[in-house]
């Protein structure tokens, strides 16, 4: 699986989008990019995941660039309690096969009033 | 639909002693992951179990052995404990029967060794 590299912090003003960049430049043809968080204490949140196309859920946006060697998580109106270290996981997704998810450190993200 | 379930929430246990951490998975799921997550780093893979059997296992020693039941639900045991053990355990459910993979983690079980 690719390595991923994410800044370890970022600030957001509550309302305002909060976009979190992952760099994979190892990335290869197979191997999708999936996004969760963990807010503390908690166990990690599924978000978004993508190959190559933009993707859009009810939680937030992911944008995925045309060589795909890096992605943005979009927050569109972040709010206190989107305040959570996000991961971004690169991995292939084989129908029928199971496998780990290797996190790495995250992005620590605080949304402040 | 019901979410994964880990018992106990804590657990305070002295160096050598062994320990069994449950885990229930989300309904209609078939795939249970186990995740060792120290204080201040990412969760770190330790083992899958699919169909009652072990397919895939990270970095750790057999110390740290699982179970699958019928009923999809699992069992993490951690033999000879060490302070290094005292961690965050995550168990993860999902579906190896669809194409969606996405995992669900239940709220961990936070032990401590002393």
């Amino acid at each position: 699986d690719a390595k991923t590299t994410q800044p370890p912090s970022m600030d957001c003003a509550e309302g305002r989008a909060a976009n979190l960049p992952c760099n994979h430049s190892t990335i290869s043809g197979n191997e999708y990019v999936y996004w969760y968080r963990q807010i503390h204490s908690q166990g990690p949140q599924y978000i978004i995941h993508g190959l190559k196309n933009n993707e859009t859920n009810e939680m937030a946006s992911l944008i995925i660039t045309e060589d795909r060697k890096s992605s943005t998580l979009i927050l569109p109106h972040a709010t206190l309690r989107d305040t959570a270290v996000y991961y971004c996981i690169v991995r292939a997704r084989i129908y029928n096969q199971g496998g780990k998810l290797i996190f790495g450190q995250g992005t620590e993200l605080s949304v402040k009033p | 639909e019901t979410g994964v379930t880990q018992s106990p929430t804590h657990l305070i246990k002295t160096r050598g002693q062994q320990v069994t951490l449950r885990c229930s998975s989300q309904s209609g799921h078939n795939t249970v992951s186990w995740y060792q997550q120290a204080l201040g780093q990412g969760p770190q893979f330790i083992f899958q179990y699919y169909r009652e059997e072990e397919n895939g296992r990270g970095n750790f020693p057999p110390r740290f052995s699982g179970l699958q039941f019928p009923n999809y639900s699992s069992e993490l045991n951690v033999n000879a404990l060490e302070l290094d053990d005292s961690a965050l355990y995550l168990c993860a459910s999902s579906s190896r029967d669809r194409w969606a993979y996405e995992q669900y983690f239940g709220p961990g079980t936070r032990l401590t060794v002393t």
